[in-house]
């Protein structure tokens, strides 16, 4: 079964800083893997995901993501976050192929305060 | 709005009540979820119904009872519930093309708390 370990419950920051969320997975097998953002009041969207092909892949709001799959890894990162950024930060997985995608295993959460 | 909604966005209930939560998608999905979050623990997938049938049951306890009357509605219906059952209950709804195309879209949840 797969599992997804997100490092940090809480990170605070000031606007400006640099951001990293760490995101590891444990499964043998190929994955397809996802960070999705809830903001306060909001319901949970997709941030970004990666599928297949260059490991580091860009999303809204001018988030990337790594996947280093030696690590089995996930990172997320963006260069200077904002006090819009604030929100829980969950990373999930899925196993790649068939239909599977829906069937996302995630992480317990970060969350991310931006003070301004 | 995501264009899943559910319904009511709040309950509470004893344990020997009888309630349903209803989750309505208006974006032509065939893919259908229930994922449950509860307080310092991952979101937890439950139930997964494509084109209507479940075709996932993740062990989940039978006093929990998902409903698919058509690719748009589904519910899940609550009967006898414990105390460790309070948790965020979210719908999700995806079109399932087995691509890279797919992306879950959540509705914003219904918060369940059993006394």
């Amino acid at each position: 079964a797969q599992s997804v370990s997100q490092h940090n419950h809480h990170v605070i920051l000031s606007e400006a800083a640099s951001l990293e969320l760490g995101c590891n997975y444990s499964y043998g097998g190929t994955v397809n893997l996802f960070w999705y953002v809830q903001y306060p009041g909001q319901h949970l969207q997709l941030l970004l995901k990666y599928f297949s092909g260059d490991p580091l892949v860009k999303g809204i709001k001018g988030f990337e993501a790594e996947f280093i799959k030696s690590k089995f890894s996930f990172n997320l990162r963006k260069p200077s976050v904002q006090w819009s950024d604030t929100a829980e930060y969950f990373c999930a997985v899925t196993k790649a192929g068939g239909t599977s995608y829906g069937k996302l295993t995630f992480g317990q959460g970060t969350i991310l305060t931006v003070h301004p | 709005e995501t264009g899943v909604t559910q319904t009511p966005r709040h309950l509470v209930m004893g344990m020997t009540n009888k309630k349903s939560l209803k989750c309505e998608q208006h974006l032509g999905h065939n893919a259908m979820y229930w994922y449950k979050q509860s307080a310092k623990k991952p979101l937890e997938l439950m139930f997964v119904y494509s084109l209507e049938e479940r075709v996932e049951n993740n062990s989940v306890p039978s006093r929990f009872s998902p409903e698919c009357p058509n690719s748009s509605h589904l519910f899940l219906h609550l009967h006898t519930l414990q105390p460790e059952d309070s948790a965020l209950y979210l719908c999700a709804s995806s079109q399932v093309v087995g691509g890279p195309n797919e992306k879950l879209f959540f509705g914003s949840g219904t918060q369940l708390s059993v006394l």
